[in-house]
């Protein structure tokens, strides 16, 4: 079945410093992929989604790129914000009719000044 | 306002106490589901609704059941509460096609606290 394997926090970085976050999936098909993003207190926000092979995604300075060769959606910025300190969640949504939402365990982010 | 809404946002109960969860959405999305999510376990699918007449059980739905009074309403009823219900639980709405895959939209998350 599918599945997405994000890697495991917590993450602890300085402000400007550089992000990765490792995201790969196994799916049948062509899955939809999605970086959620949840800020302390809140709930799931879409950060930034891709549909096919070698579509990025980005937004608020993130970006991801779908990999298929690689089974891959990592997701990356170039200079963090202390404002960026979240939980992050890959997921995959496959095709066809049944397209409920797989998700990755998050990935805490902590970024000091 | 907000475009998923929960209430209560915070509850406390007692074991064996029965409480109810809700959620009423205005994005006028077909799909509606409930999830929970524990330190290190991530979100896990409790039930989700394709429309009003379609219940399915997620990974994890016993001692839960659901109601879908209307397109925008799905409510989560824990019937007799155990402290290891003691979690976050969210809702959430989606749209999306058989192309393109589904994008959720949350709620803010209900707190819940069995004693």
């Amino acid at each position: 079945g599918n599945s997405v394997t994000q890697m495991e926090g917590p993450v602890t970085l300085s402000e400007e410093a550089f992000l990765t976050i490792n995201c790969t999936y196994t799916a049948t098909g062509y899955p939809s992929l999605f970086w959620y993003v949840q800020y302390p207190g809140e709930g799931l926000q879409l950060l930034l989604k891709a549909t096919k092979a070698d579509d990025k995604g980005s937004n608020k300075g993130f970006e991801a790129t779908y990999r298929k060769e690689t089974t891959s959606f990592h997701l990356e910025k170039g200079s963090v914000q202390v404002s960026d300190s979240a939980v992050y969640f890959c997921a995959l949504s496959g095709a066809g009719n049944n397209r409920k939402l797989i998700w990755g365990l998050g990935t805490s982010l902590a970024v000091n000044p | 306002d907000a475009d998923v809404t929960q209430t209560p946002r915070n509850r406390i109960t007692k074991t064996g106490k029965r409480i109810m969860l809700e959620c009423s959405q205005t994005k006028g999305h077909d799909r509606m589901y409930w999830y929970r999510q524990d330190p290190g376990l991530g979100l896990r699918l409790i039930y989700y609704s394709f429309d009003v007449k379609d219940i399915n059980k997620g990974e994890i739905s016993d001692g839960y059941s659901v109601s879908r009074q209307a397109q925008a309403k799905f409510s989560l009823s824990l019937e007799s509460a155990i402290p290891n219900q003691t979690a976050l639980y969210f809702c959430a709405t989606s749209v999306g096609n058989r192309k393109m895959g589904e994008t959720q939209y949350f709620g803010p998350g209900t707190r819940l606290l069995v004693l």
